[in-house]
């Protein structure tokens, strides 16, 4: 498909286990970002990539959560030590950037940490 | 930083009647308002969204205001339909870096 692809679509894991959240990102799409739900929230913005720049990691909520993106495309979000209160539904987008360029959403990763 | 701030938190509208959204920001260099729209265990859809340099946008039954001197933006669905129930999120952008998000407002169409 064309879209944003997430994986897994759901992901059970006992507290103080690491974690890996894939994202593929539209073809072409230079920009992507990481959200965090919880459930009945808004959106939490957590880190965005752009090309080869250095990420903006400003939204990231503590030192066990990171990002990579290799090769301007796939991404990985990782959560090291799982909290319970890591349990959300985290939303990968990419956009073409440029002046006001659209963001599309992937479907979601539900992260349930028990 | 941006800050948008989005009423109502919940809005239940009669099947035909229009719903109203609006949002506030704060950041004047936000110059990209797009809306998205989030159904049940599904990520944030976009369906409709309005740059600096226009004062309104429509799309069928779903239009869109700016007005930046206030610096609000607001949603406009006519004739809803069942299927319209959603959560819908208003969003502003400066063009790059991250969007800033709404708090969402949970709209139910009543049959």
């Amino acid at each position: 498909g064309a879209g944003v692809s997430q994986s897994p679509s759901n992901k059970v894991t006992e507290k103080g286990k690491d974690v890996e959240l894939r994202c593929d990102p539209i073809s072409g799409h230079t920009a992507l970002y990481w959200y965090r739900q919880s459930l009945g929230q808004g959106l939490e913005f957590l880190i965005y990539f752009q090309g080869n720049s250095a990420p903006d990691k400003s939204g990231l909520p503590s030192d066990r959560f990171s990002a990579e993106r290799t090769g301007g495309s796939v991404s990985t979000l990782t959560i090291q030590r799982t909290q319970q209160e890591d349990s959300a539904v985290y939303l990968c987008a990419s956009s073409s950037q440029g002046l006001g360029t659209e963001a599309f959403f992937g479907q979601g990763t539900r992260l349930t940490v028990v | 930083g941006e800050n948008v701030e989005q009423h109502p938190s919940t809005l239940s509208v009669q099947e035909g009647d229009s719903a109203v959204i609006k949002c506030t920001y704060s950041d004047s260099a936000s110059n990209y308002f797009p809306w998205y729209k989030q159904e049940l265990g599904k990520g944030p859809q976009l369906i409709i969204d309005i740059r600096s340099n226009v004062g309104e946008k429509k799309d069928q039954r779903i239009a869109v205001t700016l007005n930046k001197t206030a610096k609000h933006f607001s949603l406009h669905i006519t004739e809803t339909q069942p299927e319209d129930s959603a959560v819908y999120f208003c969003a502003a952008s400066i063009g790059w870096g991250q969007f800033y998000f709404g708090t969402g407002t949970s709209l139910t169409v009543i049959p």
